[in-house]
């Protein structure tokens, strides 16, 4: 079947650096992708890589390598308000569709 | 632009009864799919829904049935409910898979099901 792991919970200081990891047993797939979800609301997409190697948008970066099954999410500058879940997710070939297949998700929690 | 909306928020059933989720997708988005999200775990996909046909389907029972209108908005209905059905209903729309580079969905914030 299709599984993508993720540490349970995370934890780090306001300002400093954090990566959060994927790892997956999938059969082929478009792309990895990242969501955030704060407590009672909406996933939200954060970024998206279809190749190997890293994507920079803002203060998040994601990282995907396919060969070794992994891929990560690293936020910098951390605030407060990156306390949230964290999921990724893959698109599955074939396929016209978005049917996503999500990771277990990492709860962060961001201390002053 | 209104985003997704979903309704109820909340909602309290009983064993055995039977509930109806609806969905309005964000503006120009003509593909709705809903997803169950246990607590503490990800998103599980349900079923997908486009031009008012069921897509693509996840691993869920006959139970899980749902619908799309011409308008793309859509139900979720689940029938004879169990305790396990307890979850976090998301709805999520989007554009074609073949219109997007990343697939990116846009859920709306969800309806919470507790079944006593």
């Amino acid at each position: 079947g299709q599984s993508l792991e993720q540490p349970s919970e995370v934890t780090a200081v306001e300002g400093a650096i954090v990566q959060i990891n994927c790892t997956y047993q999938t059969s082929g797939f478009y792309g990895l992708s990242w969501y955030q979800q704060h407590d009672g609301g909406a996933p939200t997409f954060l970024s998206y890589n279809a190749l190997d190697g890293l994507e920079e948008t803002g203060r998040f970066s994601s990282f995907l390598s396919r060969s070794d099954s992994y891929g990560y999410l690293l936020l910098q500058e951390l605030q407060m308000k990156d306390s949230a879940s964290y999921f990724c997710a893959v698109r599955l070939y074939p396929g016209d569709t978005d049917k996503l297949i999500f990771g277990t998700g990492t709860r962060l929690q961001v201390f002053p | 632009d209104a985003g997704v909306t979903q309704s109820p928020t909340h909602l309290i059933k009983t064993r055995g009864q039977q509930v109806t989720l609806r969905c309005s997708p964000k503006s120009g988005h003509d593909t709705v799919s809903w997803y169950q999200q246990a607590l503490g775990q990800g998103p599980q996909f349900i079923f997908q829904y486009y031009e008012e046909e069921e897509r693509q389907r996840g691993n869920f029972p006959d139970r899980f049935s749902g619908h799309q209108f011409p308008n793309y908005s859509s139900e979720l209905n689940v029938n004879a409910l169990l305790l396990g059905d307890s979850a976090l209903y998301l709805c999520a729309s989007s554009r074609p898979a073949r219109h997007t580079v990343t697939g990116e969905l846009f859920f709306g914030e969800g309806s919470r099901l507790t079944v006593l």
